[in-house]
């Protein structure tokens, strides 16, 4: 079925270094694709968005890129830090609804 | 903006009890609002929709009598367990959109941690 999906379910980074976190999707149709940040006992945080019409879009230390010819997509966040460490999920949208598929999530470890 | 407050954050009920779960939306209104649950190390369920002035539409698998969804405004669902279960126990989370469009960041409250002895 449709999914998304991550490579690494954790990722271990230094301090100070920049983090690449992966996802792979499986539905060429889809159009547009977000990146949120969750932290233990925390709801989910939107970081990033990027439509399908776009390959690359940046925020604040954060990048997304998106590839559609191999449908990946991934986040990249510069100078790592310890506020960092969260699970990140990649999420998807399916057709003109809300309906999100969510990738299972990578656990970002920052180690001093 | 697009702040979205969910209350209480944790709850600790019997088995048998009904528990009701808040979510405002304190600076937008939002006609839809979804209900997530999350297991822990897990990714988030879609549970179901809540639609301001209509019924919540539920996905597959979720027992629509047992988890009572009411939208009765712009910038109020609620989510109410009923007769719960340890195994109702769970992460709840919902969230909603501040423009309408699809194409648009969810934004989510902080979840209500049940736990049900």
């Amino acid at each position: 079925g449709e999914s998304v999906g991550l490579h690494l379910p954790t990722l271990s980074v230094q301090e100070g270094d920049n983090s690449i976190i992966n996802c792979a999707y499986s539905n060429s149709a889809s159009d547009y694709f977000i990146w949120y940040k969750q932290e233990s006992g925390k709801g989910p945080q939107f970081i990033i968005d990027i439509r399908s019409n776009m390959d690359k879009r940046q925020g604040q230390r954060v990048t997304v890129l998106l590839n559609k010819t191999v449908k990946h997509l991934s986040l990249q966040i510069a100078a790592t830090q310890p506020g960092d460490s969260a699970v990140y999920f990649c999420a998807e949208n399916i057709g003109s609804n809300y309906q999100l598929i969510w990738g299972a999530g990578t656990k970002l470890i920052i180690k001093p | 903006g697009a702040v979205v407050s969910q209350h209480p954050s944790w709850v600790i009920c019997k088995s048998g009890t009904s528990v009701k779960i808040e979510c405002r939306s304190l600076d937008f209104q939002a006609t839809t609002m979804f209900w997530y649950r999350q297991f822990p190390k897990q990714s988030l369920m879609l549970m179901a929709t809540s639609n301001e002035g209509s019924k919540a539409t539920y996905e597959q698998g979720v027992e629509k009598d047992k988890f009572l969804i009411n939208h009765a405004s712009l910038t109020l669902s609620t989510l109410t367990v009923t007769s719960a279960h340890p195994e109702d126990s769970s992460f709840y989370i919902c969230s909603a959109s501040a423009t309408g469009a699809y194409n648009s960041p969810l934004h989510f409250g902080n979840g209500t941690r049940l736990t049900v002895t």
